[in-house]
């Protein structure tokens, strides 16, 4: 079956702009999962829905990131004003449901802002 | 505070000769432990889930173990197919989180 699905595969964007970054998750699954991975390093969480709500946002770095599922299947990252430092790949998952299981990532957005 | 610890950082091998990477963790009330693959690119593949010292899980040349500290990663006969960075994360679900925390990788090369 079709496995998690992120748009754009890469984004360019200069310092300030604002951008979107999609999520499509595995079909049935009802939690979705944002990460951020900088060079070397291993993926950070950022935040993660239980249906269309945001149950933990903890990780998200500041008030310029925000994430929206608005009919909890889809999920879109929002980035405003963007900053070199937030060049990195950008990974969604999903997972069944929440709990210490499986979760399926998808192949990440490459952002880069110059 | 939590954390993740993998090594070596980097590994390299020759076809065939087998090695155990390592994963320790500190973290209080673990409810899962997981492995994956992750070749340049490409987000991480879900290998193994290991929830209890003493389990084991196994496939193909690669077998994981957990113990109360930490988790091995047992590549056995490797072949230059395997090379990948191999990641690990816990899983904690405490105070309603259900986050992965990641180590850093084992990047592992085997040379024909």
């Amino acid at each position: 079956g079709a496995g998690v699905s992120q748009t754009p595969s890469n984004k360019v964007t200069e310092k300030g702009k604002y951008v979107e970054l999609r999520c499509d998750p595995i079909s049935g699954h009802t939690a979705l999962y944002w990460y951020r991975q900088s060079l070397g390093q291993g993926p950070e969480f950022l935040i993660y829905f239980q249906g269309t709500g945001a149950a933990d946002d903890s990780g998200l770095p500041n008030d310029r990131f925000f994430a929206v599922r608005p009919e909890g299947s889809v999920s879109t990252l929002k980035i405003q004003r963007t900053e070199r430092g937030d060049s990195a790949v950008y990974l969604c998952a999903s997972s069944l449901t929440v709990g210490p299981y499986e979760q399926y990532f998808g192949p990440g957005t490459r952002l880069t802002v110059t | 505070e939590d954390q993740v610890t993998q090594s070596p950082e980097a590994l390299r091998l020759q076809e065939g000769e087998s090695s155990s990477p390592n994963c320790s963790y500190t973290v209080s009330g673990l409810r899962g432990l997981f492995w994956y693959r992750q070749d340049p690119g490409k987000g991480p593949e879900f290998l193994f889930t290991l929830y209890s010292a003493g389990e084991e899980k196994e496939k193909e040349r690669l077998k994981a173990t957990l113990t109360k500290k930490e988790s091995f990663l047992h590549i056995t006969a490797p072949k230059p197919e395997d090379s990948a960075t191999y990641l690990c994360a816990v899983h904690k679900g405490q105070g309603g989180s259900e986050k992965l925390v990641f180590g850093k990788g084992t990047k592992l090369t085997v040379n024909p």
